[in-house]
């Protein structure tokens, strides 16, 4: 089975550019996370959906950040326009109703951006 | 709230030695804990879980844990370390009732061969 997939892997930018991160979920999981890894700050919860509908943006950092879930195959992190303090991995997961109430979250690879 | 303390940013023991993670947690109410492993650049991969039951939980790759709610701990263990146990660990807790996990800093793993 394909687990989450997220692009691009790695992503070089300028500051001030416009960056997207893209999350294919696992089909049939109606929960999505957007994560942020830092080596200063570990791992943060940028935003939930459950069924396509944003639950918990509280994570976001700033206006410059915002995310979307178009549909339950998809969904994309945008941050713009984009500043070097923006340079982390960014992880997508999710999970089905079940297994999100008992926490069993499955990660994509990771999207390392690098913002110039 | 909740929290996640991870006490040991590294662990380094001998290949065939026992390994343990250390973790403590605060929760308001009744706690699910979990335990993640994060290979050099890949994701997060669930290695076991605590929802109720039994405090000694087993999971993959030969590692379990133990809940111990007088101390507020979930310690991970393995008997017999491997080389290839070599990773970022982190523990995790969530409130019942709450969909957020809270992740640890992390510990990172090192076993020499």
């Amino acid at each position: 089975d394909a687990g989450v997939i997220q692009s691009p892997r790695h992503e070089v930018t300028e500051m001030g550019q416009e960056v997207t991160l893209r999350c294919k979920p696992i089909s049939g999981h109606n929960s999505l996370f957007w994560y942020r890894q830092t080596m200063m700050r570990g791992l943060e919860l940028l935003i939930y959906f459950n069924n396509n509908v944003p639950i918990d943006d509280s994570g976001m950092p700033e206006d410059r950040f915002s995310a979307k879930m178009p549909n339950a195959s998809f969904s994309t992190l945008k941050i713009q326009p984009s500043e070097p303090r923006d340079s982390a991995v960014y992880f997508c997961a999710s999970s089905s109703t079940g297994q999100a109430n008992t926490g069993e979250l499955f990660f994509g690879e990771g999207s390392r951006l690098t913002v110039l | 709230a909740q929290s996640v303390a991870q006490p040991e940013d590294q662990v380094n023991v001998a290949e065939g030695n026992p390994l343990t993670v250390k973790c403590t947690y605060s929760v308001s109410g009744n706690p699910y804990l979990f335990w993640y492993v994060q290979y050099p650049n890949r994701g997060l991969q669930f290695l076991l879980k605590y929802i109720t039951g039994d405090n000694l939980v087993k999971g993959s790759y030969g590692f379990e844990a133990e809940f111990n709610k007088s101390q507020t701990s979930f310690h991970l263990k393995k008997p017999s370390a491997l080389v290839s146990d070599s990773a970022l660990y982190f523990c995790a807790v969530r409130d019942i009732g709450d969909y957020k996990l809270s992740f640890g800093a992390g510990t990172t793993v090192t076993v020499r061969a």
